[in-house]
């Protein structure tokens, strides 16, 4: 399954809501549990990813209220409706209905 | 705490091997499935290989399939990753994930480079 990302990367003002694409190739929703099989991750610089959301739109314990992540099927959406600094980061889709694919990232940065 | 920490990794020629540990503490390491993820410089993240909590199914990604060897040892709370038939693109950072119903804790990866 790919996993296609977009944009490849955005600059946002502290504060604005920063919107993430991510498309499969082929759907990661499993009828048997009617679940999306699909995660965001951030990585900061010199760091390994960290998990935000899984099954498309739950939150990770601890991760703020500001992340939230949206769609089904083939198409999904993270969004951070506050940029803040320390939100500076390479985010990730990843797929885990058939072993794992990630998206190639994206890059938020501060405008 | 639960925590992953890799090991093994260095500088090696084309053609070479290596095996990568992973050490895991914190939780029960038999309970869960095992991942190997590796980033290459200034590139995104690409899953390699993951293996069952008792060790006997194991899935690879295309680009590894053949080249390396997923293996853990439950006694030792250890994944392993032997590469054989190294090439320059297998220069990366080397990440050990834990699968839970994502893959929800990282190490902090060992660094592998491939040249001459």
């Amino acid at each position: 399954i790919v996993m296609t990302q977009s944009p490849d990367s955005l600059a946002v003002s502290l504060g604005e809501r920063v919107t993430i694409n991510c498309k499969s190739s082929q759907s990661v929703l499993y009828s048997s549990d009617n679940k999306n099989y699909l995660a965001w991750y951030q990585q900061k610089p010199g760091q390994p990813p960290k998990v935000l959301i899984y099954w498309a739109s739950t939150r990770e314990s601890g991760v703020p209220a500001r992340f939230s992540g949206t769609g089904s099927g083939t198409d999904f959406t993270l969004t951070i409706s506050s940029l803040q600094a320390e939100d500076v980061a390479v985010y990730y889709c990843q797929q885990y209905i058939s072993t794992r694919t990630f998206g190639q990232g994206t890059k938020v940065e501060i405008k | 705490q639960a925590q992953l920490v890799e090991s093994g990794g260095g500088l090696v020629k084309p053609g070479g091997s290596l095996r990568l540990s992973c050490a895991a503490s914190g939780f029960t390491f038999s309970d869960h499935y095992m991942s190997w993820v590796r980033q290459a410089p200034g590139k995104g993240l690409e899953w390699l290989s993951f293996i069952s909590g008792r060790g006997d199914s194991v899935y690879y990604a295309d680009a590894v399939k053949g080249r390396f060897t997923i293996s853990r040892d439950n006694a030792q709370n250890s994944l392993f990753l032997q590469m054989n038939s190294l090439r320059g693109e297998d220069t990366a950072v080397y990440y050990c994930a834990r699968e839970g119903i994502s893959s929800d804790l990282w190490g902090q990866g060992t660094q592998v480079a491939v040249s001459s």
